[in-house]
C-alpha cells in the first residue's frame, strides 16, 4: 500500500509568481485535503476535495485553488505569490474519519 | 480565534516516565479528536483518536482521555522512550465535515 507522496519537496519562487504543488493520495482514498503550516504553528486547513468536487474551504483567498483528478491525485495552485505564503504545504488523504494520512510536505519559500 | 489550544509549547520528561500532553478546545461542535506526531522534515503521523461518545481510548503505550464538560483532552505516553521525542499536535473535527482543526503543537523531549 503506497502512502501519500508530494512533489516537489522544496521550492523557491519569487513574489508575484504562480506555483503548482502535487499530491498522490494513498491507494483507495477518495478524499484529499490541503493544509498550510507556517513556522511555529499547527497546520491550517485550506480546502478539501471529495470525488473531484471541492468539499469545504478554509479562510484562504481565491488565489489558492485546487483540483482533484479521477485517480484521486490532487494539485494545489497558488497565484500571485506573497511573502507570507512561505510555509510547509501538507496534503492528506482519507477514506473515513478515523484518520487522515499526510504526505511529507512541500516547503515553499517566496522571496 | 484559536479553537484548539495546546498551551504548553514544550515538555521534557525522563525515559521510562509518563508524558502527559494537554489540549483544550472551544467549539462544542467538535465530536472527533486526534493526536498526530511530527518529526522534522516529515509529515504528521496519526497516533490515536477518540470519538466524543467515549472518554478513553488506549493503544499500546498511548492513551487519550476526553473530558467533554471541560472541553479538554490529554495524551498519556507510558513509558516514554527517546524515540517519542517529536512535536505532538492535537486536532479536532466536527461531524459536518472532515476538516481538521489543529493546535500549535507541543515539543516533547524524552531524555535518556
Amino acid at each position: 500500500e503506497t502512502g501519500v507522496t508530494q512533489s516537489p519537496t522544496h521550492l523557491i519562487k519569487t513574489r508575484g509568481q504562480q506555483v503548482t504543488l502535487r499530491c498522490s493520495s494513498q491507494s483507495g482514498h477518495n478524499t484529499v485535503s490541503w493544509y498550510q503550516q507556517a513556522l511555529g504553528q499547527g497546520p491550517q486547513f485550506i480546502f478539501q476535495y471529495y470525488r473531484e468536487e471541492e468539499n469545504g474551504r478554509g479562510n484562504f483567498p481565491p488565489r489558492f485553488s485546487g483540483l482533484q483528478f479521477p485517480n484521486y491525485s490532487s494539485e494545489l495552485n497558488v497565484n500571485a505569490l506573497e511573502l507570507d505564503d512561505s510555509a510547509l504545504y501538507l496534503c492528506a488523504s482519507s477514506l473515513d474519519r478515523v484518520r487522515a494520512f499526510f504526505g511529507q510536505g512541500t516547503r515553499l519559500t517566496v522571496v | 480565534d484559536q479553537q484548539v489550544k495546546q498551551n504548553s509549547p514544550s515538555l521534557s520528561v525522563q525515559e521510562g516516565r509518563i508524558s502527559i500532553l494537554n489540549c483544550d478546545y472551544t467549539n462544542s461542535m467538535f465530536d472527533y479528536f486526534l493526536w498526530y506526531k511530527k518529526y522534522p522534515a516529515e509529515g504528521p503521523t496519526f497516533l490515536i483518536s477518540i470519538s466524543s461518545i467515549k472518554d478513553k481510548n488506549e493503544d499500546g503505550r498511548f492513551t487519550v482521555f476526553l473530558n467533554k464538560s471541560a472541553k479538554h483532552l490529554s495524551l498519556h505516553i507510558v513509558p516514554s522512550q527517546p524515540g517519542d521525542s517529536a512535536v505532538y499536535f492535537c486536532a479536532a473535527s466536527a461531524s459536518s465535515n472532515y476538516k481538521l482543526t489543529f493546535g500549535k503543537g507541543t515539543l516533547l523531549t524524552v531524555n535518556p
